[in-house]
C-alpha cells in the first residue's frame, strides 16, 4: 500500500541543536501535515502545509511543502527539553469521490537531553 | 472549547471478548475517525465517519467496527480480541469530512488483550 517514508526513526540531541527531519513518498500529496505527540497524548497539529513550494513558521518550527508534491521537512530550531516526543508527518489526497486519503508517516522520535 | 474525549482511557480483556470504546468529538465536528497505534506499525487509519455514514474505511478485518450517532459521538467495536489487537485506538474529529487533513487527537484508549 501506499507509504510514507519519514526519517530519521529516532534522535537524541543536546538542548539548544537544531533538528531535521523529513517525509518522502512516491505519490503526490495535496496537503502535507506534521503533528506531535507527547508520551500519553494524541497527537497534535503542528504546522498544515497546502501549497507546493510553501514555507511556514509555528515559533521554533519551520516546515516546507517540497516543489514535486512527494515530500516535506521540518525544522526545529534552538531544542528545548519540551519538544521531546514523536513527530508525525501525513499527506492527504483526494480519492475523486467527496472523500480523502490521509497517511501518516512512522513517526520520528525525539529526545532531548538538557 | 472541550477537545475529544474518549472512554474508557485503558482497559484489559481477554482473547475471544470484544470491546466497546467511545468517542465525544469537538462540539460542531461532524467527522470522526479512528486509528490504532502500535510500536511496530505507527497510526493506522480504521475508518472515518461523517454524519452518521461511513466516509472511508481501513485495511482492517471485519471484528473492527464503528458508527456515528446523531449527535455525532461514535463508538468502535472490536470483536473476538486477538493479542495482536493491544494498541492505543485513538480518536479524531474535525468540522469537515477530513478535507483539510487537520484533525483533533483524543488521549485515546490503550486496549491490552491477554
Amino acid at each position: 500500500g501506499q507509504q510514507l517514508n519519514q526519517s530519521p526513526q529516532s534522535m537524541f540531541i543536546q538542548e539548544g541543536e537544531d533538528v531535521s527531519m523529513n517525509c518522502t513518498s512516491s505519490s503526490i500529496f495535496n496537503t502535507w501535515l506534521w503533528y506531535k505527540q507527547d508520551p500519553g497524548e494524541g497527537p497534535v497539529l503542528l504546522i498544515a502545509l497546502y501549497k507546493a513550494g510553501e514555507l511556514t513558521s509555528n515559533g521554533r518550527l519551520t516546515a516546507q511543502f517540497g516543489i514535486t508534491r512527494k515530500d516535506s521537512f521540518l525544522n526545529i530550531s534552538a531544542s528545548i527539553p519540551s519538544d521531546v516526543g514523536i513527530y508525525f508527518c501525513a499527506g492527504q489526497r483526494p480519492l475523486g469521490d467527496s472523500s480523502y486519503k490521509l497517511i501518516f508517516g512512522s513517526g520520528t522520535r525525539l529526545l532531548v537531553r538538557p | 472549547k472541550a477537545g475529544v474525549t474518549q472512554t474508557p482511557r485503558y482497559l484489559i480483556k481477554t482473547r475471544g471478548q470484544q470491546v466497546t470504546l467511545s468517542c465525544s468529538p469537538i462540539s460542531g465536528h461532524r467527522s470522526v475517525s479512528w486509528y490504532q497505534q502500535t510500536p511496530g506499525q505507527g497510526l493506522q487509519f480504521l475508518f472515518e465517519y461523517f454524519s452518521e455514514t461511513q466516509r472511508n474505511k481501513g485495511n482492517f478485518p471485519g471484528r473492527f467496527s464503528g458508527r456515528q450517532f446523531s449527535n455525532s459521538r461514535s463508538e468502535m467495536n472490536v470483536s473476538t480480541l486477538e493479542l495482536g489487537d493491544s494498541a492505543l485506538y485513538l480518536c479524531a474529529s474535525s468540522y469537515h469530512t477530513g478535507s483539510t487533513g487537520e484533525l483533533f487527537f483524543g488521549e485515546g484508549s490503550r486496549l491490552t488483550v491477554l
